[in-house]
């Protein structure tokens, strides 16, 4: 069974550009959830999907984020325009169910905006 | 809200020794407790959990135990390895939502 991917592995981009992460789940996993941890600190919930609904999108630091989950299998997570506080590594992770089930983690994206 | 507080790393051990990485936390009712960790170059991999008072998680020679009574979930591991080198999340669940810790640095030298 293949895992989490995540793509690009790396991003490096300039101050005000836009970048466009991508997440694709375990096969069969409903629930989809985006982090991130920044300048080495904790890692913080952005949001979570069930299929191709957000159910929870509390952790979204502002507008600049926007998540998408269409037909409820990969998700893109885009930033627009990007800031410098916005550096900082962007995991994605996946669960059949919901609660407290564990989640799988892909190995992440390292984001750098200049 | 829930939070995480975990020791500050780095931690630098000599293979075979006796690693402690302390982990308390804050919560309302009764979440999950994990033990996140990811080696170099690779995502986050589930460690071990525990989901009630007084369980104990185990793992890969690591252990933690649930202490309601302390707020704490240490993780524990006898003899370390070379290839226990990692960075090590304490974790709790609120629901469906993760809350971490900083996450511990820990090198271990042969």
């Amino acid at each position: 069974e293949a895992g989490v991917t995540q793509f690009p592995s790396h991003s490096v981009i300039e101050k005000g550009q836009t970048v466009t992460l991508r997440c694709d789940p375990i096969s069969g996993h409903d629930n989809l959830y985006w982090y991130r941890r920044v300048m080495g600190k904790e890692i913080k919930f952005l949001l979570h999907f069930v299929k191709e609904s957000k159910q929870d999108e509390s952790g979204m630091p502002n507008n600049r984020f926007l998540a998408e989950r269409t037909g409820g299998t990969y998700s893109t997570l885009k930033v627009q325009p990007a800031e410098l506080e916005d550096s900082g590594v962007y995991f994605c992770a996946s669960s059949r169910q919901g609660g407290p089930d564990t989640q799988y983690f892909g190995p992440g994206t390292r984001l750098t905006v200049l | 809200g829930n939070s995480v507080t975990q020791m500050e790393g780095p931690v630098t051990l000599s293979e075979e020794a006796f690693l402690t990485i302390n982990c308390t936390y804050t919560a309302t009712g009764y979440p999950s407790l994990f033990w996140y960790v990811q080696y170099p170059g690779e995502g986050l991999q589930l460690l071990l959990k525990a989901t009630k008072a007084d369980d104990k998680g185990s793992n890969k020679g690591f252990e933690a135990t649930y202490r309601k009574e302390t707020t704490s979930f240490h993780l524990e591991k006898g003899s370390v390895q070379v290839s226990d080198s990692a960075v090590y999340f304490c974790a709790l669940s609120d629901d469906y939502k993760l809350s971490f810790g900083a996450g511990t640095t820990v090198t271990v030298r042969a």
